[in-house]
């Protein structure tokens, strides 16, 4: 069975454009989380939804970043006027997790690496 | 704000040598517990999910869970070289607040 994709594998950009991140979680996933990792750093929670619904946003840095959800399906991380401190690997991960209970294993995609120059 | 602390390493073990790993948690709450292996460049990998108190062994993995002094380890026995990777306890509240700790990076030594 296909696991969670991700897309662009790779995104080299310049300072203050705007990029899309894509995130395909594994069919009949409920729950899907991005993170973001820098380099040689932990795990950073941004936003958790549970079907198309964000209960917990959090995690966004600033209002430049902005997600959705559609279908309960695909998801969409948007950057808006990007800087530098953005590069990072974008990691989306998911599971079966419903608010009405079920264990949480998440299960990651390979990642988007953004590069802001 | 829960809190998931781990040694940030990197603990170095010979190869064979049992490899032991440690978590602490701060969220009494906290009902589910799981270890990542993260390979230097890739994504996090699911290894082991323990829910209860005890001990949960999977191969040459076993996970401890003690909620009464809020902690979770993850022994490796007979470490291989290919163990070395950077390993991430992560703790889980019913979907409340998915809290990754920061990984311990472990080097088997062959």
């Amino acid at each position: 069975g296909a696991g969670v994709s991700q897309s662009p594998s790779n995104k080299v950009t310049e300072k203050g454009k705007d990029v899309e991140l894509r995130c395909d979680p594994i069919s009949g996933h409920t729950a899907l989380y991005w993170y973001r990792q820098s380099l040689g750093q932990g795990l950073e929670f941004l936003i958790y939804f549970q079907g198309n619904s964000a209960p917990d946003k959090s995690g966004l840095p600033s209002d430049r970043f902005s997600a959705e959800r559609t279908g309960g399906s695909v998801s969409t991380l948007t950057i808006q006027r990007t800087q530098q401190e953005d590069s990072a690997v974008y990691l989306c991960a998911s599971s079966f997790f419903q608010l009405a209970g079920g264990y949480n294993e998440q299960f990651f995609g390979p990642g988007t690496r953004l590069t802001v120059l | 704000q829960k809190e998931v602390e781990q040694n940030s390493g990197p603990l170095s073990v010979p190869e064979g040598a049992i490899a032991s790993l440690n978590c602490t948690y701060s969220d009494r709450g906290s009902q589910s517990f799981f270890w990542y292996r993260q390979y230097s460049g890739k994504s996090p990998e699911l290894i082991m999910s323990i829910y209860s108190n005890g001990d949960k062994e999977d191969g040459r993995f076993t996970a401890q869970l003690n909620k009464a002094s809020q902690y979770v380890s993850l022994l490796i026995r007979d470490s291989q070289p290919s163990d070395s990777a950077t390993y991430l306890c992560a703790i889980d509240n019913y979907g409340q607040n998915f809290v990754f700790g920061p990984g311990t990076r472990l080097s088997v030594l062959p």
